[in-house]
């Protein structure tokens, strides 16, 4: 059984601090991996993902992998109040497995003003 | 102009009923999907579907069929319907070579 795994928090930070999100995964044939962030009653929106292992910019969001510990991770820097929301790890496998998406359990991130 | 359009976005019906859920993408993408979310923000697959081909079929009841008349369709349809179904159900999809997801909006379905 794939599993993908994160602390669902709340995960309280301050409003210019930075917010650290991580996940673990159990297969190692996974392939790629995604960060989503979903607000409260809508659809889950891609933020980034990473293949390769090491870090990955994009603006204010850092996503960085490694394979050998099977974690992934999200930074956001600069977290500003309209950062809060439901932050889902995803994993892409390879094979069969590369038609799905298997999501963590998300990790609700609180900025505070 | 929406990429992946799902109807309808509330569904209210009573346990016993059967119902079904349209999804629709205008993306030419050739891999669509079938996500329930529980109450707790769980998001588990439950269908996919590349080239109108089932790929994925996770262990999800009987009472769930999807149907994919065309690449850009994929529909669910729900027999004798109970109060654990009450989720919300997302469509999505994706270029099987690529990587990322397009998710519908989604269906909030109440088993009362």
């Amino acid at each position: 059984q794939k599993e993908v795994e994160q602390n669902s928090g709340p995960l309280s930070v301050p409003e210019g601090a930075i917010a650290s999100l991580n996940c673990t995964y159990s297969d190692r044939g996974s392939q790629s991996f995604f960060w989503y962030r979903q607000y409260s009653g809508k659809s889950p929106e891609l933020i980034m993902f990473i293949y390769s292992n090491g870090d990955k910019e994009d603006g204010r969001f850092t996503a960085q992998l490694n394979k050998a510990s099977q974690y992934v991770s999200l930074l956001i820097r600069d977290s500003q109040p309209s950062d809060s929301a439901t932050y889902l790890c995803a994993v892409k496998g390879s094979g069969a497995g590369s038609y799905q998406l298997t999501f963590g359990k998300g990790t609700k991130l609180s900025v505070i003003p | 102009d929406t990429a992946v359009s799902q109807t309808p976005k509330y569904l209210v019906t009573q346990m016993g009923n059967d119902k079904s859920i349209k999804c629709e993408q205008n993306l030419g993408h050739d891999t669509m999907y079938w996500y329930k979310q529980d109450s707790k923000k769980f998001l588990k697959i439950m269908f996919s579907y590349n080239n109108k081909e089932l790929i994925i079929n996770e262990t999800v009841p009987n009472r769930f069929s999807p149907k994919s008349p065309d690449k850009a369709h994929l529909n669910l349809h729900i027999n004798s319907l109970e109060l654990g179904d009450s989720a919300v159900y997302f469509c999505a999809s994706s270029q099987a070579t690529v990587v990322s997801y397009t998710f519908g909006s989604g269906t909030r379905l109440t088993v009362v």
